[in-house]
């Protein structure tokens, strides 16, 4: 199987700081990868498709992006409504794996 | 708009058989592909396995002796069966639709326990 190695587990920021979540992946999985965002009590929500494709609705202060085997999901300037978990999901070989999420906490 | 919702007990004994519901309204099961993903306590989540629009099935490769996904096209609705729970088993189960491989519409999830 392919392991996505997600970093950091758990982070706190501040209102307006830049953050970056980061999966590497094991092997190539091309732009095979998608960002889920999740809310308590919520189902997940995709908000990166392909690597670097915003989902609909997404606010454009999120980014994706690809060095090699490093996927990261990018928040610009961080508001309230980011707080959240976050996974990546790799879909180009079966099974499709997740990265370990990633707790957003406020500061 | 597609809408999924999933169903079934919240508490299973050790050894007997998990049976969930998937019910989906606004889009026909007879298209696409559609799963069930599970997210255990501590945050990991798992891709479990998924049923085509013609009703073939895809499991994973952990799961695959104790997984069943099937259907019903009358009632637009698939199921989930994995037998031989353990306390390993619980977790909050969703189920999803599949876009170009990819879950874009999820269900609300539901929480199952394993105890006895």
């Amino acid at each position: 199987d392919i392991q996505m190695t997600q970093s950091p587990s758990s982070m706190s920021a501040s209102l307006g700081d830049r953050v970056t979540i980061t999966c590497q992946a094991s092997q190539d999985i091309g732009n095979n990868l998608i960002w889920f965002q999740q809310k308590p009590g919520k189902s997940p929500r995709p908000m990166i498709y392909y690597a670097t494709n915003l989902a609909n609705g997404v606010p454009s202060r999120f980014s994706g992006s690809r060095s090699g085997s490093d996927y990261s999901l990018t928040i610009s300037s961080l508001e309230s409504e980011d707080m959240a978990d976050y996974h990546c999901l790799q879909y180009k070989q079966y099974p499709d794996t997740f990265g370990a999420g990633t707790k957003l906490e406020l500061k | 708009e597609v809408q999924l919702q999933e169903s079934g007990p919240g508490l299973v004994k050790p050894s007997q058989s998990l049976s969930l519901t998937c019910s989906v309204t606004g889009y026909s099961i007879t298209s696409n592909y559609w799963g069930w993903i599970r997210k255990f306590p501590g945050n990991k989540m798992e891709w479990m396995g998924y049923i085509s629009y013609s009703g073939s099935t895809s499991y994973n490769p952990s799961l695959k002796s104790r997984i069943s996904i099937t259907r019903d096209t009358s009632k637009n609705q698939f199921f989930l069966q994995l037998n031989s729970v353990t306390t390993e088993d619980t977790a909050t189960y969703y189920c999803a639709r599949y876009l170009r491989r990819v879950p874009d519409y999820w269900g609300q999830g539901v929480m199952v326990t394993v105890s006895s």
